[in-house]
């Protein structure tokens, strides 16, 4: 069956600039996840939703950076006044349960000039 | 010092060599210790998930995990040319507040060489 998928795979940004990245879990998968990953690191998590709930923001670096999941399926990350350390992988993954084996996305390999 | 630690490499090993793969942890909390592959442009894929102590075998490919030294291990047997790769460990606490938070080691970027 389909995976994970996200779009757009690519994204140039200017400093300043706002932009939304889109993910769409695999169907009937309950839990999203979001982790940005930095070059040459480790994925770091980002924020986590059950069905349409944000139950956990913890590791979004700054208000800057708001997620939304409004119909418990799509969900897109949104980076407003992008700067350069914004520069990364973000990927999404998504899960059947809360504690079951998450299943990533190819990512939306973002940079801002 | 980070939570988990992996040495990034780079490795680079013949075809049909044995690898070894490992991480090392502080939080004692973690209970399920997984290793993802990713290529290069792709996401992580999960390659093994294994529960506490001990040996899990998949093909060529061993998870050991040893909480008491807090050290898990990734041993791929007669390497491929397919199995070039970075190789990240993960972990989770399993219950709790933010146990579904995956901690993943900087990965291991792996060369075989034909």
């Amino acid at each position: 069956g389909a995976g994970v998928s996200q779009s757009p795979r690519y994204k140039v940004a200017k400093r300043g600039q706002d932009v939304a990245l889109r993910c769409d879990p695999i169907s009937g998968h309950v839990s999203l996840f979001w982790y940005q990953q930095a070059l040459g690191q480790g994925p770091e998590f980002l924020t986590y939703f059950q069905n349409e709930a944000q139950l956990d923001k913890s590791g979004l670096p700054s208000d800057r950076f708001f997620a939304e999941r409004p119909e418990g399926s799509v969900s897109t990350l949104k980076i407003q006044r992008t700067q350069q350390e914004d520069s990364a992988v973000y990927l999404c993954a998504s899960s059947l349960g809360v504690q079951e084996t998450q299943y990533f996305g190819p990512g939306t390999r973002l940079l801002v000039l | 010092q980070k939570e988990v630690e992996q040495d990034p490499g780079p490795l680079s090993v013949p075809e049909g060599a044995i690898v070894s793969l490992n991480c090392t942890y502080s939080n004692s909390a973690f209970q399920y210790f997984m290793w993802y592959r990713q290529y290069s442009r792709k996401g992580p894929e999960l390659l093994m998930y294994t529960y506490s102590s001990g040996n899990k075998e998949d093909g060529r490919f061993t998870a050991q995990v040893d909480k008491s030294s807090k050290y898990i291990s990734l041993f791929i047997r007669d390497s491929q040319p397919s199995d070039s790769a970075t190789y990240l460990c993960a972990m989770s606490a399993g219950s709790g507040a933010g146990s579904y938070q995956l901690t993943f080691g900087k990965g291991t970027k792996l060369s075989v060489i034909p």
